[in-house]
């Protein structure tokens, strides 16, 4: 099992540009979650997606941010445009039953804005 | 706001000795989740105890849950050199399926 997997794990980005963040969940898994994690902030959730369905994206912070999950085995974050204040690791997690079972997280992308 | 605070944020212990962290909520929950995460990593899932036990055990860790205090300790006994990490607390809020993180507790085991 190679787990949740990530990419890029790393990026590197001006002001203004547009990120997109890859997920492939494990599979069989069938919700997905992404999260940020800032020193200031924690780690909070974005939105969530259950059958490739979004849940709850309450916690996606502006507009400039979109999620999508077109198919049961990836998900895409997107910035646009990027700003330094988003600066920060973004994670993505499956989990095999209901949203509130254990989930398992990918390594992390950390993204610096300049 | 987050839902878990952690107690204490940092914590250093020398190898072979106890370590608590203590985490505590806000609102009715349907189970608790203990996650370690080790610096650069993702979090790795520790323990879950629902709203309806009072202790859990997995190896060296124990786990308890006080409904009435809306609280929850994490204990790690013999703790060794590979425990360093942060360990985080994670709730489901009664009648929804969001997992809600804690601020998390730093641990340092010096060998």
């Amino acid at each position: 099992d190679a787990g949740v997997i990530q990419s890029p794990r790393h990026e590197v980005t001006e002001m203004g540009q547009e990120v997109t963040l890859r997920c492939k969940p494990i599979s069989g898994h069938n919700s997905l979650f992404w999260y940020r994690q800032t020193m200031m902030r924690g780690l909070e959730l974005l939105i969530y997606f259950n059958n490739n369905v979004p849940i709850d994206d309450s916690g996606m912070p502006e507009d400039r941010f979109s999620a999508k999950m077109p198919n049961a085995s990836f998900s895409t974050l997107k910035i646009q445009p990027s700003e330094p204040r988003d600066s920060a690791v973004y994670f993505c997690a499956s989990t095999p039953g209901t949203p509130s079972y254990e989930q398992y997280f990918g390594p992390g992308t950390r993204l610096t804005v300049t | 706001s987050q839902q878990g605070e952690e107690d204490p944020q940092a914590l250093s212990i020398q190898e072979g000795e106890n370590a608590t962290m203590n985490c505590s909520y806000k609102t009715s929950i349907n189970n608790l989740q203990w996650y370690r995460q080790n610096s650069g990593r993702g979090l790795v899932h520790l323990i879950l105890i629902r709203s309806n036990e009072r202790e859990k055990h997995s190896g060296r860790l124990r786990v308890t849950l006080d409904t009435s205090k809306k609280s929850s300790s994490l204990l790690i006994t013999a703790s060794r050199a590979a425990d360093t990490a942060s360990y985080f607390c994670a709730t489901t809020y009664y009648n929804t399926d969001k997992l809600i993180f804690g601020t998390g507790t730093r641990l340092q085991v010096f060998p």
